[in-house]
């Protein structure tokens, strides 16, 4: 069974430029969470997809956008960069109707 | 607001030396609280789900015990592969699969 995949592994932009994270979930599973974590802390809840629908979102602004795919795959967008979205971005999904979030491994965003 | 908080924030213990993490929650509608491990710079990697005060879970050197205020991971004869941050999460009821994590606690065990 493929766990769940992210890229890419490592990526560095400009501030102002736009990004696109790319996520692949764990076979079976139908819903999509990404997470932001900064360096030391927690991760943070960006926003929820299930069945190609958004379904929740964190105190994240709108340049934060998603998609998912009808194969159960996402993106995270990221539009107008700025320093403080340096992080590791952590895509996770869950089986339908299951409580538990498993993740990916991340991808590390450098903004300069 | 819904809040998670652990404590310590770090821990550095000897080979053999057990202890416990703690994670206190604030949740209106718990639906459950989950324990992660994460190693530098990876994904976290899920250990633990607990739904209701009293259960208690366990894996290898690991056990997750809920009371209606807070979580403990105790950690009983540590070996330095446990080295790693613990993350703590909870999530509601009629929120999906949103989980609110604490800040973590790191630990360190030492040969």
């Amino acid at each position: 069974e493929t766990g769940v995949t992210q890229s890419p592994t490592h990526l560095i932009k400009t501030r102002g430029q736009q990004v696109t994270l790319r996520c692949s979930s764990q076979s079976g599973h139908n819903t999509v969470s990404w997470y932001q974590q900064a360096l030391g802390q927690g991760p943070q809840f960006i926003f929820q997809y299930y069945r190609e629908e958004e379904n929740g979102r964190g105190n994240f602004p709108p340049r934060f956008s998603g998609l998912q795919f009808p194969n159960y795959s996402s993106e995270l967008n990221v539009n107008a960069l700025e320093l403080d979205d340096s992080a590791l971005y952590l895509c996770a999904s869950a089986l339908p109707g299951g409580d538990t979030q498993y993740f990916g491994p991340g991808t590390r965003l450098t903004v300069l | 607001e819904d809040q998670v908080t652990q404590s310590p924030e770090a821990l550095r213990l000897q080979e053999g030396e057990s202890s416990s993490l703690n994670c206190s929650y604030t949740v209106s509608g718990l639906r459950g609280l989950f324990w992660y491990r994460q190693d530098p710079g990876k994904g976290p990697e899920f250990l633990f789900t607990l739904y209701s005060a009293g259960e208690e879970k366990e894996k290898e050197r690991l056990k997750a015990t809920l009371t209606k205020k807070e979580s403990f991971l105790h950690i009983t004869a540590p070996k330095p592969e446990d080295s790693a941050t613990y993350l703590c999460a909870s999530s509601k009821l009629d929120a999906g699969n949103k989980l609110t994590f604490g800040g973590g606690t790191r630990v360190l065990v030492k040969p």
